[in-house]
């Protein structure tokens, strides 16, 4: 089955604990996202890679690093969660931009204490 | 660069009754258009897309919207909404040559049927 899947889907941290999200896709899609969503704030753009090694800051990096060493493959590391990490956090992956519409993971909800 | 704008960030509407979700884009250049539901505690999914051709698009379940270039709108309708399509929407917006092949998503609307 086609799909993109993210671990965990939840998570309750504290401040200062290093954390990664892992995102996996079976589509061989050369795009792969990462968002969050809040209330109000709808869908924001945390990073976005085009392919493997190639990677670019979204509307929201700060505080977040990515990394696409294989394309199936897109985790997401928060080094310092600080409270305002609290979301809900989806990937997605495309075969690439534009015409192609994205396919995403069922989200992980994070809080951060 | 693009900007997705969803006029309504609740709609209530009775089962039964038509609606409409309203979306405006802008953007300089050619665009590719998407409307994305999400039903509670899930993931997006797409619901329709406009590429080129038929402004009129239809998608799943009983959803279609217009492509209105001159008014640079996107609007989401749908004759009869069922207790089942209370969900949040999404407008998102690619542009195309010339531009940045990045999709942007609008804040979301939800749609809340009521008996």
């Amino acid at each position: 089955e086609a799909q993109v899947t993210q671990n965990p889907r939840y998570l309750i941290t504290v401040t200062g604990k290093k954390l990664t999200v892992t995102c996996s896709q079976n589509m061989n899609h050369e795009y792969m996202s990462w968002y969050r969503q809040d209330p109000g704030l709808g869908l924001r753009q945390i990073y976005y890679s085009m392919n493997v090694e190639v990677t670019d800051k979204g509307d929201v990096p700060e505080g977040y690093k990515v990394s696409r060493k294989e394309k199936r493959n897109f985790p997401l590391i928060l080094e310092s969660p600080s409270p305002n990490q609290t979301s809900l956090y989806f990937c997605a992956s495309s075969i690439a931009g534009g015409v192609y519409e994205q396919y995403f993971g069922p989200g992980t909800r994070l809080t951060v204490t | 660069a693009q900007s997705v704008t969803q006029l309504d960030s609740q709609v209530p509407v009775f089962e039964e009754a038509p609606v409409e979700l309203r979306c405006n884009y802008s953007s300089s250049v050619s665009v590719y258009l998407f409307w994305y539901v999400q039903y509670p505690n899930q993931g997006l999914q797409l619901l329709l897309k406009y590429l080129s051709g038929s402004t009129l698009v239809k998608g799943i379940n009983g959803f279609e919207a217009e492509f209105n270039k001159s008014q640079t709108s996107f609007h989401l309708r749908k004759p009869s909404v069922h207790i089942s399509d209370t969900a949040e929407y999404f407008c998102a917006v690619s542009e195309g040559v010339g531009g940045s092949y990045i999709p942007t998503f609008g804040r979301g609307t939800s749609l809340i049927v009521h008996p």
